[in-house]
């Protein structure tokens, strides 16, 4: 049973730059959840789609964007990269059918480097 | 602003040296307790979930407790592989949780 899939692993971008993140949740989940991973910090919350649609946002300013696929995969976009946005980006998936808090899978993440 | 806190931020271990790490979450309204284990450089692993004050759960040399507060990761005679950061993460509905920093475990054979 495939897990939550990231791609790619690694990243190297320039300052002012763009990015595009991609995600394929667990078999059975139809909900994504995208976290930002500073170094020696815990996961901080950007934001969450269900349904095709981002349904709660973290603090995070409008250049981080993102998109949920009729197939649930998703896909986390950053405009205009600054040197802050290095950071470890993880997606996690959940499954709705149980009660809530609905735990989440992680995938490995994507280690973005922003030079 | 809701917070978790946990303690202490690294932990040095003998081999069968039994400790406890610490959770705490300043919010209200908490709906689960989440643990999880993250090796470097990859994703959080799900541990445990706990859902009201007084409840345990065990696995192999981990058990989790919590209280109206805080809750506990204690590690039964840890071996070297039970080295890794373990990450406290608090529920409050099912769209958002709170992580804390996590604590850096080391167990030296």
């Amino acid at each position: 049973d495939a897990g939550v899939t990231q791609s790619p692993t690694h990243l190297i971008k320039t300052r002012g730059q763009q990015v595009t993140l991609r995600c394929s949740p667990k078999s059975g989940h139809d909900t994504v959840s995208w976290y930002q991973q500073a170094l020696g910090q815990g996961p901080q919350f950007i934001f969450q789609y269900y349904e095709e649609e981002e349904r709660q946002r973290g603090n995070f300013p409008d250049r981080f964007s993102g998109h949920q696929f009729p197939n649930y995969s998703s896909e986390l976009n950053v405009n205009a990269l600054l040197l802050g946005d290095s950071a470890l980006y993880l997606c996690a998936s959940s499954d709705r059918s149980g009660p809530p808090p609905y735990g989440y899978t992680f995938g490995s993440g994507t280690r973005l480097t922003v030079v | 602003e809701d917070q978790v806190t946990q303690s202490p931020e690294a932990l040095r271990l003998q081999e069968g040296e039994s400790s406890s790490l610490n959770c705490s979450y300043t919010v209200s309204g908490l709906r689960g307790l989440f643990w999880y284990r993250q090796d470097p450089g990859k994703g959080p692993e799900f541990l445990f979930t706990l859902y009201s004050a007084g409840e345990e759960k065990e696995k192999e040399r981990l058990k989790a407790t919590l209280t109206k507060k805080e809750s506990f990761l204690h590690i039964t005679a840890p071996k070297p592989e039970d080295s890794a950061t373990y990450l406290c993460a608090a529920g409050y509905n099912f769209n958002k949780f709170y992580f804390g920093s996590g604590t850096k475990l080391n167990v030296k054979p």
